[in-house]
Order: C-alpha cells, then structure tokens, then sequence
C-alpha cells in the first residue's frame, strides 16, 4: 500500500460544483495532516491543515477520519482559481533524528470549467 | 512576507557534472528540507536537516548528493556527478516549528535541473 494515495482525476467541474477529494494514507502513527495547493510548474503551498474534529475554511472543509486512516477535502462553490492539483500530505514519524518528515501524495487534479 | 529563495531558477548540465543548488530559508526557521519532483510526477523527500546536520534521508539521497549550510543562511545541495534521472525540479523548504508535529512547509520557487 502507498505511504499516501489519492484520486489522480483529472477532476473537470463547472463554476459553482461541489467538488470532494479523499485521500488515505498506511501509516497510524502519522499525526499531522495538511493539504497542499500546487499550480502548474509551481512551489506547493499550504492550503489547510486538517484536524482530527474536522475544520473549515471558507469555502473549505477538511476531515479527518483516524480508524479509516482517510483525509478528505471538500470544495465548495468551486471558482476558476481553484483549478491548480491539490496534495494530501502526511507526517511520517522518522525512523531517526528529530526532524519529521512530510510525505506527499501524488496530487488530484482540478480544472474548474467556466 | 518572509520567503525561501532559490538559485539558479534553471541549470541545465552535462551528465557527470556536479551541480550546487542554492537556497536561503526564512531567517528564523530552523528546519531545512529538500524535495524534488521529476515532471508529472509526486513531490518526493529527499532530506531534513536541523543543527547542522542531517537528520533524515530518503532512499533517493544516495552518496552522489549532499547538503551544507556554510555560512549560517544558504542552504545547499550538491549532486556529485549527475545523471539523466536526476533531472527535476529541487524545492528547498524550510519551517519554524520547534519539534513534535510537523507544522507547515515553506517552499522556495524550485530550481529546475536538466541534465543533458
């Protein structure tokens, strides 16, 4: 099983859809959850992190779910600006040495259609 | 705001020549990382680094690679003598967090490396 694996899409919504990505990930003991927005040919930026009750932002919503070992992101009222590939990403607790490290996933896809 | 550079923005080398890509991390961060991503694919760990030292490595971060913070603020990596498969793009990245959970990343721009 991957470390962290997603959905690839591509995902093709119109403006205004409801879109959902899911991620899930094989390590319990990772205990930090982001997503990540990456634009093409770009740095990947911190979108949220998730949290283990579940958090919003905006039009974004993040959750968590520890039994399942499962991540999701909902988008909601989806803009053309939105269109970019969005990273689940995990800690995995390191074998050795104190700095932790992030394992990403290979990213979905979004293209917001007008 | 605060951001991580990274020099140069696009090498292109020779096969066999040894490449140093550079970065400067936000100045009060005290972990340094890098990632690469080869075209199409998944941003992939290479290594972390935390009081002047490496404190973890993936499979990828072989002996043809290394890491060196020379002057206090730079950040490098180095690839000995390169090859086809090592060309990608490097993203340094750098975060403030004092330990326990990871905390968000910092990322530079990249350097895009071509080996030829």
């Amino acid at each position: 099983r991957k470390e962290v694996e997603q959905d690839p899409g591509p995902f093709n919504v119109p403006e205004g859809a409801t879109v959902a990505f899911n991620c899930t990930y094989s390590n319990s003991a990772s205990q930090s959850f982001f997503w990540y927005r990456q634009d093409c040919r770009k740095e990947p930026k911190l979108l949220m992190s998730v949290y283990s009750s579940g958090n919003e932002d905006g039009r974004f919503t993040a959750q968590l779910n520890r039994a399942s070992q499962y991540i999701s992101l909902l988008i909601r009222d989806s803009k053309l600006s939105d269109s970019a590939t969005y990273l689940c990403v995990v800690n995995i607790p390191p074998s050795s040495g104190s700095a932790r490290q992030l394992t990403f996933g290979s990213g979905t896809q979004l293209t917001v259609l007008p | 705001e605060p951001e991580v550079t990274q020099t140069p923005s696009h090498q292109v080398t020779q096969m066999g020549q040894e490449v140093i890509l550079r970065c400067v991390p936000i100045s009060n961060h005290l972990y340094f990382y890098w990632y690469r991503q080869i075209l199409g694919q998944k941003v992939e760990f290479l290594v972390s680094f935390y009081n002047n030292e490496i404190s973890e490595k993936s499979e990828i971060f072989d002996d043809q690679f290394s890491v060196e913070r020379p002057d206090g603020s730079n950040f490098t990596l180095k690839i000995r003598s390169t090859k086809l498969e090592d060309s990608a793009m490097y993203f340094c990245a750098s975060t403030g967090w004092t330990g326990g959970l990871a905390g968000e990343l910092f990322f530079g721009e990249g350097s895009r490396l071509t080996v030829l």
